[in-house]
């Protein structure tokens, strides 16, 4: 089946201006994380999503950050004020949700680059 | 607080050679989730192996092995007669049934396999 896809796959932008970041999850995927990996390091987790809800946005850097999952399905990204220290490859991941630690499987992610 | 290193920042080994990649955790939890993915080029993250702290067993996938000892907090990975293809970052990551659902990272180890 498909897997995560996430557009755009690449970002460039200017400092200051806004970007919103698109994930769609596995079908019948209910539990959906946000990471981000900047060049040379592990991904850092951001925020994750249960259903419509965000269990827990302890990653999220500030409150530039905000993410949105109206229906519970894509799931979106969004960076107001973008500053050149956010360029990263903002990755997406998807699980099914037993209770339990279930595996993440990831999206091919999105470049941004703040110009 | 969880964490997880990878001491080993890159490794160059001649095709049908065999790598060892190590991962240390810290986690004061005891119910746990080992993780190992694979980057390629490409850079979409792809599973391996999950593995949780109840079950010491090492595993054997094909050309790959995974040897998990409690005692030493490791979790360690190794490729047997590596191939040009396997060249990629590889993560261990970990994930505390305390701390939800959201997988801490290593810094990963690029491997490059050389023909």
């Amino acid at each position: 089946g498909a897997g995560v896809s996430q557009t755009p796959s690449n970002k460039v932008t200017e400092k200051g201006k806004y970007v919103e970041l698109r994930c769609d999850p596995i079908s019948g995927h209910t539990a959906l994380y946000w990471y981000r990996q900047s060049l040379g390091q592990g991904p850092e987790f951001l925020i994750y999503f249960q259903g419509t809800g965000a269990a827990d946005d302890s990653g999220l850097p500030n409150d530039r950050f905000f993410a949105v999952r109206p229906e519970g399905s894509v799931s979106t990204l969004k960076i107001q004020r973008t500053e050149r220290g956010d360029s990263a490859v903002y990755l997406c991941a998807s699980s099914v949700h037993r209770g339990l630690q279930e595996t993440q499987y990831f999206g091919p992610g999105t470049r941004l680059l703040v110009l | 607080a969880q964490k997880v290193t990878q001491a080993q920042t890159e490794i160059s080994v001649v095709e049908k050679e065999d790598v060892t990649l190590d991962c240390v955790y810290e986690t004061r939890d005891t119910t746990y989730y080992l993780f190992w993915y694979k980057q390629p080029p490409s850079g979409e993250l792809v599973f391996l192996i999950r593995r949780n702290s109840f079950d010491e067993q090492n595993e054997i996938s094909g050309r790959y092995s995974w040897n998990f000892q409690k005692s030493t907090s490791s979790f360690n990975f190794t490729i047997t007669a590596s191939q040009v293809v396997d060249s990629a970052v590889y993560f261990c990551a970990l994930s505390e049934k305390a701390a939800g659902n959201k997988l801490t990272f290593g810094g990963g180890t690029r491997v490059l396999v050389k023909p």
